[in-house]
């Protein structure tokens, strides 16, 4: 059983650029989350999706952001026009439907905007 | 508005001794509560969890305790272990929601 994985694990970029992360979760898990992670700071919500529909959105999901799950696997999230704002770990978990609330995960994409 | 609160940004005990990690909320609509633990450059790992219709929970040397009325929950680890050292993260989530909410975490580090 492969935990859930993220791609790439860092990125640095300048400001102004485009960048896009790839989550993979655990296979037949059909809930998909990402999180932002800042120094000093929990994790902090950004969206869920079940399956390939995504159900709910944080107000830090600003429209320079977007999510997508187009099969209801893999998911990538875009992050148009960064911002140094913008550095922070990205974080993906996922999660099987009727298994209690426990989210798994991944190791997180670091992006440094310069 | 940090609806899950982490006191104590650090705490250091010697191997073998109990740590004792608090955690306390404001929102008495959560009705679960999660413990995880994070590594450096790793992302959390889930650690062990609470239901609001129980006090307690225990897995192994992981016990955690919920005190509803005071909206108070804490993590006893015992004994603790060198390899227990790691940043440790309180979260909670309501009914019908799939959002996590976390609190800053506590750096714990156990001492050989």
């Amino acid at each position: 059983d492969t935990g859930v994985s993220q791609d790439p694990r860092h990125k640095i970029t300048k400001r102004g650029q485009n960048v896009t992360f790839r989550c993979d979760p655990i296979s037949e898990h059909n809930r998909l989350y990402w999180y932002r992670q800042t120094l000093g700071q929990g994790p902090e919500f950004l969206t869920y999706f079940q399956n390939e529909a995504q159900l709910e959105k944080s107000r830090l999901l600003s429209d320079r952001f977007s999510a997508e799950r187009p099969k209801g696997s893999f998911s990538t999230l875009e992050i148009q026009r960064t911002e140094q704002g913008d550095s922070a770990m990205y974080l993906c978990a996922s999660s099987r439907r009727g298994a209690g609330n426990e989210q798994f995960f991944g190791p997180g994409t670091r992006l440094t905007v310069l | 508005d940090q609806q899950v609160k982490q006191n104590s940004p650090s705490l250091s005990v010697q191997e073998g001794r109990i740590s004792i990690l608090n955690c306390d909320y404001t929102n008495s609509m959560f009705d679960y509560f999660l413990w995880y633990k994070k590594y450096p450059a790793e992302g959390p790992t889930f650690l062990i969890s609470i239901s609001s219709i129980k006090d307690k929970n225990e897995d192994g040397r992981f016990t955690v305790f919920l005190n509803k009325s005071a909206k108070h929950l804490s993590l006893h680890i015992v004994p603790s272990q060198p390899g227990d050292s790691a940043v440790y993260f309180c979260a909670a989530i309501r009914g019908g929601s799939e959002k996590l909410v976390f609190g800053k975490g506590t750096k714990l580090t156990v001492n050989p």
